[in-house]
């Protein structure tokens, strides 16, 4: 059964760092992988989706890394603002059927 | 403007009452999903349907019936049945490019179910 680990839960950092949020799987036979934001109380915001052929994805401050073989994928942060305070989670696809199975997500906050 | 919409925001059941959460999509995809979201327990799938007229069960289907009428539509009803209904539900959507290759799944901005 496909698990998917997001460490740490929580992060807090100063602003203006650049950082590293972590997802695991434990099944490498995915299709794809996506990282979300969340806002207290609010839906998701799809950030990056990476296709399984694909090794990394960037969007503006955000760069998203995926090694298939070993189950990991990371979102880098450049040059943290408070508005990056959220909750960001991963995803992946195990199959064709579309699902999605989430990490619990890691909630960060970025201190002016 | 493109989108999946959830209605409504907020929703209050009493005990032993069915209630409908409508999740509507103008993005002409193809699936479409149910989630619900507790705290400390990340999101669950419910229901999903990858064409209209067809859906399949999710990993904590019990006390919840969907249907998939028409395309842009994929109601969410939770039943009596359903014994701690009090959640955050949220609904997705996303289209296939063929070859098992989907798109994006985009979601709604959730309903917030109380029971009372």
């Amino acid at each position: 059964k496909q698990e998917v680990t997001q460490i740490p839960a929580a992060l807090s950092v100063p602003e203006g760092e650049n950082l590293v949020l972590n997802c695991s799987f434990t099944d490498s036979a995915i299709y794809n992988l996506q990282w979300f934001r969340q806002d207290p109380g609010k839906g998701l915001t799809s950030l990056l989706l990476i296709q399984s052929s694909q090794r990394e994805q960037t969007s503006g401050r955000l760069n998203a890394s995926l090694d298939k073989s070993s189950g990991r994928s990371t979102l880098y942060i450049a040059a943290s603002q408070p508005g990056d305070s959220a909750t960001y989670l991963c995803a992946v696809r195990p199959g064709n059927t579309g699902k999605l199975i989430f990490g619990q997500g890691t909630t960060l906050q970025v201190k002016p | 403007d493109g989108g999946i919409t959830q209605s409504p925001k907020y929703l209050f059941r009493k005990e032993g009452q069915n209630v409908t959460l409508s999740c509507e999509q103008n993005l002409n995809h193809d699936a479409m999903y149910w989630y619900r979201q507790d705290p400390g327990q990340g999101l669950r799938l419910i229901y999903y349907s990858q064409i209209v007229n067809d859906f399949q069960k999710g990993d904590i289907a019990e006390g919840y019936s969907v249907s998939r009428e028409k395309k842009e539509s994929f109601p969410l009803t939770v039943t009596s049945a359903q014994k701690n209904p009090t959640a955050f539900y949220l609904c997705a959507s996303s289209s296939w490019q063929g070859n098992f290759l989907y798109t994006e799944a985009f979601f709604g901005q959730g309903t917030r179910l109380t029971v009372v």
